[in-house]
């Protein structure tokens, strides 16, 4: 079926730093998803990209989807310990309804 | 604050037990899931209905019964679980396939 790789697994960054995570598509999709999930909370939802080479800003939360709409990446500029959690991608998968998450990156910030 | 209400926060429940999880929503969203989650794995989909019916069973074992009386509720069933079902099981809604997923907190399960 359908898989979203995401990397890296795990990001520990320093208070200030920037932090970027990737999500890779054998298939091309329709559009990505993305989640942020605190410890011990729910995925809430981030940002929808549908078009090809899309790029979307969110204060410091910068979205892009690729040319080829295969991959797509966040990236947070001058991380704050606000920022910790683990962020999910999620492409559509084969049937309509399936969402298929990717394995997450989990970012911890020093203060 | 979500606009997803799950009850309870938190089961335990014995391998022959019978228990229920509730979801609630009042978007007037169309689509319902359920998610499973183990730790440090992302959600894993286990049911989806749309307009009440059931569109996706993701080749979950019978002990999980899903159960969609209106399209603001929805529930599953338990019976007869096994200690590795113990995990976060996550409802959610959207308005259609397509749309973002609204999650809820969450029912955390063990099951002894």
């Amino acid at each position: 079926g359908q898989q979203v790789m995401q990397i890296p697994q795990y990001q520990h960054v320093q208070e200030g730093e920037d932090f970027t995570t990737y999500c890779n598509s054998s298939t091309t999709l329709s559009n990505i998803q993305w989640y942020k999930q605190r410890p011990g909370g729910h995925p809430v939802f981030l940002i929808q990209l549908v078009k090809s080479g899309e790029v979307k800003k969110q204060k410091r939360l910068t979205f892009q989807f690729g040319e080829a709409k295969k991959n797509s990446s966040l990236h947070i500029t001058a991380t704050q310990t606000t920022d910790v959690g683990t962020y999910f991608c999620a492409g559509p998968g084969a049937n309509a309804g399936k969402s298929t998450f990717g394995d997450g990156t989990t970012l911890t910030v020093k203060p | 604050d979500t606009e997803v209400t799950q009850t309870p926060k938190h089961l335990v429940m014995g391998m022959t037990n019978k228990k229920s999880l509730k979801c609630e929503q009042h978007m007037g969203h169309r689509a319902m899931y359920w998610y499973k989650q183990k730790a440090k794995k992302p959600p894993e989909l286990m049911f989806v209905y749309s307009y009440e019916k059931l569109s996706i069973n993701e080749s979950v074992p019978s002990r999980f019964s899903p159960e969609c009386p209106n399209s603001s509720l929805l529930n599953l069933h338990l019976h007869a679980l096994q200690p590795e079902d113990s995990a976060l099981y996550l409802c959610a809604s959207s308005q259609d396939y397509h749309g973002e997923l609204f999650f809820g907190e969450g029912s955390r399960l063990t099951v002894l």
